[in-house]
């Protein structure tokens, strides 16, 4: 089974600066999905990014780049121009592509702060 | 525009009454999943259904139940909620392109 490891349970940064969140995962497939969901506080989780394995490089939406390590099954998302509305909590996923269904496996999230 | 709507946001029950959460989406997406979330911690998978076709987690208590009439709704039952039911539901749709779109998520409180 795969599991999903985000180590950093609380972290902050400043308004207007970088913040890098970090994701590690465990599986044995060669192809499969990973994502980063937010959820602001009393708020709805949307998806920010997507990565597909097969794919070397790195996703980008925006202020929000991911660094996607498939040999260490690193997927740390970097948070670039630090927002207020970024305060969030981010849950890092992974999804196999062998289910239909896209069920995913979520890490235990990571609470960042940002101070204006 | 599309979206995944949840009623209601807000729901109290007491202990052992049943209770029913819905969940509608105008986004076409043949699957839908319940996750139970507690406060700060990552969303836990109770059930979806591929299309008609409906998948139980292995560790999901019986006490919950999950009925799907249409593509658009899906409900989720509690049959006698206790104490430890007390979460955020949440309700998430996919379809092709990976990745899943959630509701708001029906806060409940049992008394």
């Amino acid at each position: 089974a795969q599991t999903v490891t985000q180590s950093q349970p609380e972290m902050s940064v400043q308004e207007a600066e970088t913040v890098t969140l970090s994701c590690t995962y465990d599986t044995s497939e060669s192809d499969y999905y990973l994502f980063w969901y937010k959820q602001p506080p009393s708020r709805q989780m949307i998806l920010v990014i997507r990565q597909e394995a097969y794919k070397q490089q790195n996703a980008t939406e925006n202020r929000f780049s991911v660094n996607f390590q498939k040999a260490a099954k690193s997927f740390s998302l970097k948070i670039s121009d630090s927002q207020l509305g970024d305060a969030a909590m981010y849950f890092c996923a992974y999804r196999s592509v062998n289910t239909n269904a896209g069920k995913s496996t979520f890490g235990d999230g990571t609470t960042l702060t940002v101070k204006p | 525009d599309a979206m995944v709507i949840q009623n209601p946001r807000y729901q109290v029950t007491q202990f052992g009454k049943p209770v029913t959460l819905s969940c509608s989406q105008t986004l076409n997406h043949n699957v839908m999943y319940w996750y139970q979330q507690k406060s700060s911690q990552a969303p836990k998978l109770l059930f979806h259904y591929y299309d008609k076709d409906f998948n139980n987690e292995a560790d999901t208590p019986d006490n919950f139940q999950s009925r799907r009439p249409n593509t658009s709704f899906c409900f989720l039952d509690i049959r006698s909620p206790g104490l430890g039911d007390a979460a955020m539901y949440l309700c998430a749709t996919s379809r092709d392109v990976p990745g899943q779109f959630f509701g708001p998520g029906t806060r409940l409180t049992v008394l």
